[in-house]
């Protein structure tokens, strides 16, 4: 049972145009949610984070959106870059599953220059 | 900040060995995690060790994977004997309390 999913698996957008990464859970007690970064052969890397406090956060190219009564988040990334394109995956954390993170399967995007 | 660092990167091994995968956590990190990664399955937690005590091993496959964290700046993760369908990249991460993980670049293993 996937607690946390990202039914997109992959994504094309053009450079300079905005990218929208999705992402929906089901355990009402995640209250802590992070977007990571991963190119090929390398780790993944934190990108942003969001309390369930708080329904936005913003980082430079980078925003996340809460929306906690779909149990839904959003990735935003304005203006897309070709360097923008890994794999990202969200991720949750809370309750039961303490300092634990459960990960997504991942998005593919692909900025096109 | 050295980040965290795995060894070795690639692993390859036949079927029935025992391979030992290697993690050295971020200095005054207090959480340690290994995660493996599969086309099927995605990123799913193993295990992870709160102050070098396993929390949740409830991800372990099965009897044949064990990890160990003897000290706060070493942890290991052992598969013997080793099969195919072990084939995957198995990542370390290490955090501070509830901050983000971070993340080492993986070991990748195939098993043959």
């Amino acid at each position: 049972d996937q607690q946390v999913k990202q039914n997109s698996p992959s994504l094309s957008v053009q450079e300079g145009r905005i990218s929208i990464l999705n992402c929906d859970y089901t355990n009402s007690m995640f209250d802590y949610f992070l977007w990571y970064k991963k190119y090929p052969a390398e780790g993944p890397t934190f990108l942003i984070s969001i309390s369930s406090i708080k329904d936005k956060n913003e980082d430079g190219r980078f925003t996340v959106f809460l929306n906690k009564s779909a149990k839904h988040l959003s990735l935003h990334i304005v203006p897309s870059q070709p360097g923008d394109s890994a794999v990202y995956f969200c991720a949750a954390s809370g309750g039961n599953y303490g300092q634990n993170f459960v990960f997504g399967p991942g998005t593919r995007l692909s900025v096109l220059p | 900040d050295a980040g965290v660092i795995q060894s070795p990167r690639h692993e390859v091994t036949e079927m029935g060995q025992e391979v030992t995968l290697r993690c050295k956590p971020i200095s005054g990190h207090n959480s340690l995690f290994w995660y493996r990664q599969t086309m099927m399955r995605g990123l799913e937690l193993l295990i992870y060790f709160n102050n070098n005590v396993p929390i949740d091993d409830s991800g372990m496959p099965e009897d044949r994977f064990s990890a160990k964290m003897p000290n706060a700046s070493f942890s290991t993760l052992k598969i013997q004997p080793s099969e195919p369908r072990d084939s995957a990249v198995y990542f370390c991460a290490s955090s501070l309390l509830r901050l983000p993980l971070h993340f080492g670049n993986g070991t990748r293993l195939t098993v043959t």
